[in-house]
C-alpha cells in the first residue's frame, strides 16, 4: 500500500539523548515535510526539502537537523533532546499541483 | 504576521448541518486546504480552494472569498464518524503551509 511510514510510533528518550524518526515514502514525491503537533497549536513546520539533496528550515528548525540522500527517505533527526521536544511529529509529502499533503501516522516522542 | 483564526470547539447533532469558519491574514494567497483529523490519527486531505466560490464534494463543501480573507467547511447529514478536528490551512506567496490551530468537532446523537 502506497504512503508514508514513520518510525517509531512511540519513543519515551532521556534530555540529552540523541533521537532519529525514520520517514519513508513509496509515492515518489518531491516534497516531503516534518511538522511538530502540539495542544492548542497548529501544525508548525520544523524542516523541509523540495527534492533529493535539498533542505530547508520551516518555523521551528532550532535543535533539529535533516537529510534527504534519495527521494524515499527524510530522517529526522534530534542532537541532544530536552523537554520542550514532547510533542507528536509527522512527517509529510506532497507531489501535485495543488500541494495536497499525505501524511505518516505519527511519532509521539516524550523527553524526560 | 501571518495568522489562522477558526474555532476551537463546535457541537453538532447528528443529521444536522454544521459551518467551520476559518479567517486568515497571510502574505499572499496561493490557496486554503480543509484537513481532518481524527483524535490519535494523522490528517487527511478534504478540499483545496485557490479560487472564490463553493466546492462540493459529497457530504462536505468549502467555500473560499478571498477578498474577505475568509472560508468555511460546511458538513451535512452529520454522522458520529464526522466527530474530529478540522484544520485550515493557506498557503502563502511563499507557498509554505499556514496552519490554523484547528476546531474540534462534536457530534451528539
Amino acid at each position: 500500500i502506497a504512503g508514508i511510514t514513520q518510525a517509531p510510533t512511540s519513543q519515551i528518550l532521556a534530555a540529552g539523548r540523541r533521537m532519529t524518526l525514520r520517514c519513508t515514502q513509496d509515492m515518489r514525491h518531491n516534497a516531503m515535510y516534518w511538522y511538530r503537533q502540539d495542544l492548542g497549536l497548529g501544525l508548525r513546520l520544523i524542516h523541509y526539502s523540495n527534492t533529493a539533496g535539498t533542505t530547508g528550515k520551516g518555523e521551528v528548525p532550532d535543535g533539529y537537523s535533516v537529510s534527504r540522500a534519495n527521494t524515499d527517505d527524510f530522517p529526522l533527526t534530534l542532537a541532544s533532546a530536552v523537554p520542550s521536544q514532547t510533542s507528536v511529529y509527522f512527517c509529510a509529502s506532497s507531489g501535485d499541483y495543488t500541494g495536497e499533503l499525505f501524511f505518516g501516522e505519527g511519532s509521539r516522542l516524550t523527553v524526560l | 504576521g501571518q495568522n489562522i483564526d477558526q474555532p476551537t470547539e463546535m457541537t453538532a447533532t447528528e443529521g444536522a448541518i454544521v459551518q467551520i469558519n476559518c479567517t486568515y491574514q497571510t502574505s499572499g494567497f496561493n490557496g486554503l486546504f480543509w484537513y481532518q483529523q481524527h483524535a490519535g490519527e494523522a490528517p487527511t486531505f478534504l478540499s483545496y480552494n485557490v479560487l472564490d466560490g463553493l466546492e462540493e464534494k459529497g457530504r462536505f463543501s468549502s467555500f473560499l472569498s478571498r477578498s474577505k480573507g475568509y472560508s468555511y467547511l460546511l458538513l451535512k447529514e452529520l454522522q458520529m464518524k464526522d466527530s474530529a478536528s478540522y484544520l485550515c490551512a493557506v498557503r502563502d506567496s511563499n507557498y509554505q503551509l499556514i496552519w490554523g490551530a484547528g476546531t474540534k468537532l462534536i457530534i451528539k446523537p
